[in-house]
C-alpha cells in the first residue's frame, strides 16, 4: 500500500495570506489527524477526523481549520497567516487494516511564512 | 493537564553500546505510549506501542522500551546502537478524546559516534 501523502511539501506564504495543504491517508484509513512541528513548541495535536466527520481538536486559534472527504483525503487550512506559522505540518492516518492506536505520517509539508 | 517529558535533548552513544532514551508522563486513566523516530526532512515512523501486559515492550529495528508504572516512565532501549540510529526520537502518550490525539514530548536527538 501505498503510505500517506502530503502535497505540497514545500510552500512559502506571506503574512496576511491564507493556506491549504492536502493529505491523502493510506488505502482504507478513515482517520487523519494533523500535527504542527516547530522547533519551539515541538509537535503539537491539531484536529482529528474521522468520516468527515471533526473528532477532537487540540488548543489552536479558529484561523485553523480542516475538513475531511468522503474519500477520507483530508485538509487543513490556515487563514490571516502569521509568522509564527511556520512549521512543519505533518498529518496522520489510521484505521481499518491497521493495528490499534497506531498512526502512519506522512512527510510532512514545511510551510515558511514571511 | 496530560504530558509528556523527556529529560534530554541530546543523548550521545558510540556505536555498539548500549542506549537508553529516557521518557516521562503524566496521564490521567491507563496510559497508551508510543516511541516515534523521525529522521531528517522526513515524516516519523511508529517505533512500539505499550497499550497493556508485559511490561517490556519490543518493536521495530531492535528497540524495545520498559514500561514502569510506579516511576511513570516509559524509557526506550537498545542493546547495541548503530550509525544509523542517529535520529530524533519522541515518546508521546495518548490523549483524551480519541486515538487520534497523540502528545508528544520535545524529542530527544540520538547521536551515535563510530
Amino acid at each position: 500500500k501505498a503510505g500517506v501523502t502530503q502535497t505540497p511539501r514545500y510552500l512559502i506564504k506571506t503574512r496576511g495570506q491564507q493556506v491549504t495543504l492536502s493529505c491523502s491517508p493510506i488505502s482504507g484509513h478513515r482517520s487523519v489527524s494533523w500535527y504542527q512541528q516547530t522547533p519551539g513548541q515541538g509537535l503539537q495535536f491539531l484536529f482529528e477526523y474521522f468520516s468527515e466527520t471533526q473528532r477532537n481538536k487540540g488548543n489552536f486559534p479558529g484561523r485553523f481549520s480542516g475538513r475531511q472527504f468522503s474519500n477520507s483525503r483530508s485538509e487543513m487550512n490556515v487563514s490571516t497567516l502569521e509568522l509564527g506559522d511556520s512549521a512543519l505540518y505533518l498529518c496522520a492516518s489510521s484505521g481499518s487494516g491497521a493495528p490499534v492506536y497506531e498512526q502512519y505520517f506522512g512527510p510532512g509539508t514545511r510551510l515558511t511564512v514571511t | 493537564a496530560q504530558s509528556v517529558a523527556q529529560p534530554e535533548d541530546q543523548v550521545n552513544v558510540a556505536e555498539g553500546n548500549p542506549l537508553t532514551v529516557k521518557c516521562t508522563y503524566s496521564v490521567s486513566g491507563n496510559p497508551y505510549l508510543f516511541w516515534y523516530v523521525q529522521y531528517p526532512n522526513r515524516g516519523l515512523q511508529f517505533l512500539l506501542k505499550y497499550i497493556t501486559g508485559d511490561n517490556l515492550v519490543k518493536g521495530s529495528y531492535g528497540f524495545e522500551a520498559e514500561f514502569n508504572k510506579s516511576q511513570t516512565s516509559f524509557h526506550l532501549k537498545k542493546p547495541s546502537a548503530l550509525v544509523s540510529d542517529s535520529a530524533l526520537y519522541f515518546c508521546a502518550a495518548l490523549g483524551g478524546g480519541s486515538q487520534g490525539n497523540l502528545i508528544f514530548g520535545k524529542g530527544t536527538k540520538l547521536s551515535v559516534k563510530p
